[in-house]
């Protein structure tokens, strides 16, 4: 299927874990960004990727780490996860023309950490 | 930063016009303000994006004082199913860390 998909869509893990979640779009896309949600608030910006083997850090970096080794894939992973990375995580692309600033979302991942 | 301050809700009816302004004093030259949608358990959706004067697609108008240190996004007409957090954003890609999210305005539209 064309589009951008996140999994798992709900994942539930301890507090110290390594937790991985899963970006793939279809559009070969250049752009790719990881947003966390907090219940209630806007999006903030933890990581984005400009092209493959291209990334930077965003708003809310600290405790997060990606990597972007296809274009297609964009994974985001918790190397020890903690309570206050509790929180829904979008990912989207865009492709990158001049003045395209249209962002596709992924449907989010809820993350749950105990 | 091009931080950005909404309203934090509004409240309509259907049928009516809705306005909702977005303040950034800070946008830089080369920033784009976009809006996005987005409905509770959803990714946010792209409304429109404008970088002056007025734009207009089939869902909303943008429209960009000359200064450009605002912006107002016009829906025409709500019905019930636009009920939803608008977000307005200012940001370029040439330094995608600075691209900021506001808080939102959220919007309610009553029959």
């Amino acid at each position: 299927d064309a589009g951008i998909t996140q999994s798992p869509r709900y994942k539930i893990t301890e507090t110290g874990r390594q937790v991985t979640l899963m970006c793939h779009q279809t559009w070969s896309h250049s752009y790719m960004f990881w947003y966390r949600q907090d219940l209630g608030h806007g999006l903030r910006l933890i990581y984005y990727s400009a092209a493959a083997d291209i990334t930077d850090k965003g708003e809310v970096p600290d405790g997060y780490v990606v990597s972007r080794s296809k274009t297609e894939n964009f994974p985001l992973t918790l190397e020890s996860a903690t309570r206050s990375q509790t929180s829904v995580y979008f990912c989207a692309s865009k492709h990158g023309g001049q003045g395209a600033h249209e962002q596709y979302f992924g449907p989010g991942t809820r993350l749950t950490v105990t | 930063l091009a931080k950005t301050t909404q309203p934090i809700s509004m409240d309509s009816y259907e049928g009516q016009e809705v306005n909702i302004t977005c303040s950034h004093n800070n946008i830089a030259t080369n920033d784009y303000i976009t809006w996005y949608q987005q409905f509770p358990s959803q990714g946010p959706r792209f409304i429109i994006q404008g970088y002056k004067t007025k734009v207009t697609n089939e869902v909303a108008s943008l429209f960009i004082p000359a200064d450009r240190k605002s912006s107002t996004l016009s829906l025409p007409r709500v019905s019930l199913s636009d009920t939803a957090v608008y977000y307005c954003l200012v940001g370029g890609y040439s330094n995608a860390s600075k691209i900021i999210f506001g808080s939102g305005t959220r919007l309610s539209i009553q029959p």
